[in-house]
């Protein structure tokens, strides 16, 4: 069983188009993540979300908003993509400690290319 | 600067070596986490430690809070062992932050 699952896996799409990539777990964690791994394999993370409080990081433009329709999904929109929005998005998932936290479970990542 | 550096940042190894990957973190933590990233692949999850060490098969992750370290090891390393190995540090319990990886690329 696949504990956090994201598809499309590979997305090609054309400037200005709008996309969204869907992400979701089985592990019943609380706090969801996207990350951006970029072409140096540098992994940044983009939000964190749990159904209380969604963490955005200050770099990531407006035009990237995250949807959580419930606990078990995090989905992530991309509108008016560019160029530089080329990477490898990774979605996780663990049980959120504020004191101790727990492992964090991988999606298989999200290839996606604008051209 | 990054707050978490790792050493090297690629590494070649016959194979047989023993691997030591090195990370260093500039930034109270409550865990460290090391990964694995295979060519084109996901991200797997090795080891979740906050002091000490932990074995895994070939694997042994060990961490030093004081001097704001961990090592990763690989005995008796194999082709298959070929990824990347990302450090990470949660600083609290829904934060991360990550290496910059380290390429290992073992040789038959």
């Amino acid at each position: 069983d696949t504990a956090v699952s994201q598809t499309p896996k590979y997305l090609v799409t054309q400037m200005g188009n709008d996309k969204s990539i869907k992400c979701e777990q089985n592990l019943g964690h609380d706090t969801m993540y996207w990350y951006k791994q970029d072409s140096k394999k540098f992994l940044k993370i983009m939000f964190s979300y749990n159904n209380k409080e969604l963490i955005i990081n200050e770099t990531v433009p407006n035009r990237f908003s995250p949807k959580s329709p419930d606990k078990a999904h995090l989905n992530l929109h991309i509108n008016s993509l560019e160029l530089g929005d080329s990477a490898v998005y990774f979605c996780a998932s663990s049980l959120r400690g504020s004191v101790a936290p727990t492992e964090a479970f991988f999606g298989q990542g999200t290839r996606l290319t604008v051209v | 600067k990054n707050e978490v550096e790792q050493s090297p940042q690629n590494l070649t190894a016959q194979e047989g070596e023993f691997i030591t990957i090195n990370c260093s973190y500039s930034v109270g933590i409550s865990a460290l986490h090391w990964l694995q990233q295979h060519p084109g692949g996901g991200i797997v999850s090795l080891f979740m430690l906050s002091s000490g060490k932990k074995k895994h098969g070939r694997l042994i992750a060990t961490i030093n809070i004081q001097e704001k370290h961990s090592s990763l090891h690989i005995t008796a390393s194999h082709p298959r062992d070929s990824a990347v190995y990302i450090c990470a540090v949660s600083p609290t319990g829904n934060q991360f932050y990550f290496g910059t990886g380290t390429s290992l690329t073992v040789i038959p």
